[in-house]
This record gives C-alpha cells, structure tokens and sequence, in this order.
C-alpha cells in the first residue's frame, strides 16, 4: 500500500526566514497532494494542494513542488512569522481507495 | 469551504461506559465519511471509511465492535466508543467527502478522556 514520509519531525526557523519540508510517497498512482495545518487541539486545516499533473503552485507565502518521477513533494514558507508556527502534514491520496495516506507530520517553530 | 460539525467537543467517561460521536456535513451531502483518531504528538490513524448506508470499511488493528460507525444519511456518521476504557482516551476527529473524493473537511474533533 501507500506510504508516506516525511521530514523533518522538527522544524525551528527564524522569523523572517524560509521554511521547507519534505514528503516522499511510494505508490506513482496516487494523484493528491494536500498539505495540512494543525494548530494544538484543532482539526486540521488545508492550507494548499497540488494534483499530480502540476509541478508547482504558489499561494502567497506558501508554495508546493511535485516531482513525480522522484516521487516527492515540498511545503515552502516564506517570510514565516509567529502564527506559522504549528504542526505541519503532508498527504497522498489515490482514487482506487478514495483514503489520505498521511505522513508523520513536521512541527514547525519560529523563534522571534 | 464546507462545513463539518462534531459533537460533543470533549466528554470525560468512566471506564465501562459507551461514548458516542456525532459528525455533521452542514451544507453539502457526504458521500463518504472517514473517522481518525489521533494521539498526542502523531498523525492522525484512520480507524474507518464510512459510506452512506453500507457497513464501515474498518482499517487494520480496529476493532469494529468496539467502534461502531453508523452512516444513516448523507449528512450524519456517528462513531460509538463502547466499554471505553483508558487506552482509549485520544483526539477523534471526522472528515467528510464533497463532490471531488480527494477533498476532506474536518470537523473539529472531540476530546475523549476515559477516567
């Protein structure tokens, strides 16, 4: 089955800095790559996603990058202030099972 | 986005008792709905795919008469902790499918601490 991974478990950056984490997958047929935004207690939020036809795409701060022959994809923050800090899940999905498949998750800090 | 309500936002059992998990789709109809459940500091695990009026899709490792998923209508899952006991005390959270499979919308989780 699918398996996703991803680093770091830990994240400290600066503010102002950039931020990058990283998920691979191993199934090519999985096709939806959402990342998630989970503050302490709260449901997870999508804060951008990238289909398997697309390299890349940029919302404001964030952007995410697919390499498909590689087989992974990345969250890039930039300019991170305080309220990016929070935990951070990349996902692959695959329409044979209609399931996420999630990573570990990344918890980001941003030091003052 | 579309909206996913769950009830209670937190409950506190004792040991031997039966909790249930409501999880509404507000203003779309949910094909599919999926519960995880999540402990501190981890991925969210996913315990079960919920379809509208079929049995649940159990993962792995779950044990489907303890956790009893009921998918009456397009709007409402629910999800019954029977004989909780302290190992179960975790974040349980639901999702709901829209129109496009891929896309989920949490609900807000419940709290369950099984004294």
């Amino acid at each position: 089955g699918e398996n996703v991974e991803q680093h770091p478990s830990t994240l400290s950056v600066q503010e102002g800095d950039s931020a990058v984490i990283k998920c691979t997958y191993s199934d090519s047929a999985s096709n939806y790559f959402p990342w998630y935004k989970q503050e302490l207690g709260k449901r997870p939020q999508l804060i951008i996603d990238i289909r398997s036809n697309v390299g890349e795409k940029k919302d404001q701060r964030i952007a995410v990058t697919l390499n498909k022959t590689a087989k992974h994809f990345s969250l890039h923050i930039t300019e991170t202030q305080p309220e990016d800090s929070a935990v951070y899940f990349c996902a692959a999905f695959m329409d044979s099972n209609y399931q996420l498949i999630w990573g570990a998750g990344t918890k980001l800090i941003i030091k003052p | 986005g579309a909206v996913v309500s769950q009830h209670p936002s937190r409950v506190i059992c004792k040991s031997g008792t039966s909790v249930k998990i409501e999880c509404r789709s507000l203003d779309f109809q949910a094909t599919t709905m999926f519960w995880y459940r999540q402990f501190p500091k981890q991925s969210l695990m996913l315990m079960a795919t919920s379809n509208e009026g079929s049995k649940a899709t159990y993962e792995q490792g779950v044990e489907k008469d303890k956790f009893l998923i009921n998918h009456a209508s397009l709007t409402l899952s629910t999800l019954t902790v029977t004989s909780a006991h302290p190992e179960d005390s975790s974040f349980y959270i639901c999702s709901a499918a829209g129109l496009t499979y891929n896309e989920q919308f949490f609900g807000p989780g419940t709290r369950l601490t099984v004294l």
